[in-house]
């Protein structure tokens, strides 16, 4: 089972539409847990972390699903500048190396 | 804001040859990080380090990998026999402290690195 798992799309929304990405990830003992965006050929960037109860910032939330192993990003009313692709990531070891899922991109459309 | 640095931004050399990728990270961080991401597929760790060392090294950070903090702001990766397969897009991150707090990892622009 792949350590961190993602949906790679694309997502192509139209903009003002509401998009949720899921993730899964395979190691119980993770204790962190973050949703990076990427843009073409740019570094990661920090989009938030995520909280077991769950998270708001603006237009974007993050849900936790410890039991099921389970993170999700719910963007509404989305612009075109959130089209980036999404990264799922998650705390590896003891030291904090990141694990990163693929990424699931969004092209959100006029 | 504060931000992670890396130069070059790209870098072509020959098969065989060193490279070394410089990093200088956010100030007040004491953790620092490399990870690389080869074209169209998903950033990979390969260290962590800690107090003027390794904390902790992923498969791909064999022998031919070492890193150091010559000084007290620039972090460095060398290669030292480059191979075709180390063509990367390669990031240093910086954290306060560790994830396992819940804080989080700060990213440099990238250095591409072109191994022809």
């Amino acid at each position: 089972r792949k350590e961190v798992e993602q949906d790679p799309g694309p997502f192509n929304v139209p903009e003002g539409a509401t998009v949720a990405f899921n993730c899964t990830y395979s190691n119980s003992a993770s204790q962190s847990f973050f949703w990076y965006r990427q843009d073409c050929r740019k570094e990661p960037k920090l989009l938030m972390s995520v909280y077991s109860s769950g998270n708001e910032d603006g237009r974007f939330t993050a849900q936790l699903n410890r039991a099921s192993q389970y993170i999700s990003l719910l963007i509404r009313d989305s612009k075109l500048s959130d089209s980036a692709t999404y990264l799922c990531v998650v705390h590896g070891g003891s030291q904090g190396n990141l694990i990163f899922g693929k990424g699931t991109k969004l092209s959100v459309k006029p | 804001e504060p931000e992670v640095t890396q130069t070059p931004s790209h870098q072509v050399t020959q098969m065989g040859q060193e490279v070394i990728l410089r990093c200088v990270p956010i100030s007040n961080h004491l953790y620092f990080y490399w990870y690389r991401q080869i074209l169209g597929q998903k950033v990979e760790f390969l260290v962590s380090f800690y107090n003027n060392e390794i904390s902790e090294k992923s498969e791909i950070f064999d022998d031919q990998f070492s890193v150091e903090r010559p000084d007290g702001s620039n972090f460095t990766l060398k290669i030292r026999s480059t191979k075709l397969e180390d063509s990367a897009m390669y990031f240093c991150a910086s954290s306060e402290v560790p994830p396992g707090l819940s804080y989080e990892q700060y990213f440099g622009p990238g250095t591409r690195l072109t191994v022809t």
